[in-house]
């Protein structure tokens, strides 16, 4: 029954290495969100899809690649992983913004540790 | 592109007393939310607020706004032990993103 479900909830991998993460909602929202948190707890936009379309895409290196294969879903892909991307990655859904519900729904959050 | 920066950064009260937290904005906004994020957990919607709105409500959540001074304060009241967690303010901009202030961390002491 979870709204938006991310996986894996831990990542643990090396440097160099591709990993992906999943997410899927299941309340029928327009758009999808990736954010990273920090160690901080800076909360910060990485990418948005709207029905399957790019929308936002914050400046992020381009071994970030989020693939959204229909509305419901997600992903984020990482190639060749560097220290600095240990973080914790939020997925989040919401309906479209500007239609007046602009709330944000978050999974539960993938750790990711680089070692 | 940081938008809200609430403050203080950390809070500490007694069980009981009353938490407020402040949220200060850059640019002009259509709405502003604030959000609490437990301890391992994903971020939880507590309250939207919008810009012709001055204060809204909900059960023990106070939201004031003043577009004025570009400022939003967040009171909880008569606060309890699962009340311990981050609060964080959210404001769109006009190209529809959703930003994030760096959060409140709030501790109610026993």
């Amino acid at each position: 029954d979870t709204a938006v479900s991310q996986t894996p909830k831990y990542l643990v991998t090396q440097m160099g290495n591709d990993k992906s993460i999943k997410c899927e909602q299941n309340l029928g929202h327009d758009t999808m969100y990736w954010y990273k948190q920090d160690s901080k707890k800076f909360l910060k936009i990485m990418f948005s899809y709207n029905n399957k379309e790019l929308i936002i895409n914050e400046t992020v290196p381009n071994r970030f690649s989020p693939k959204s294969p229909d509305k419901a879903h997600l992903n984020l892909h990482i190639n060749s992983l560097e220290l600095g991307d240990s973080a914790v990655y939020f997925c989040a859904s919401s309906q479209f913004p500007g239609q007046g519900d602009e709330k944000l729904f978050f999974g539960s959050g993938t750790q990711l540790s680089v070692l | 592109s940081q938008q809200g920066e609430e403050d203080p950064q950390a809070l500490s009260i007694q069980e009981g007393e009353n938490a407020t937290m402040n949220c200060s904005y850059k640019t002009s906004i259509n709405n502003l939310q604030w959000y609490r994020q437990n301890s391992g957990r994903g971020l939880v919607h507590l309250i939207l607020i919008r810009s012709n709105e001055r204060e809204k409500h909900s059960g023990r959540l106070r939201v004031t706004l003043d577009t004025s001074k570009k400022s939003s304060s967040l009171l909880i009241t008569a606060s309890r032990a699962a009340d311990t967690a981050s609060y964080f303010c959210a404001t769109d901009k006009e190209d529809d993103k959703i930003i994030f202030g760096k959060g409140t961390r709030l501790h109610i002491l026993p």
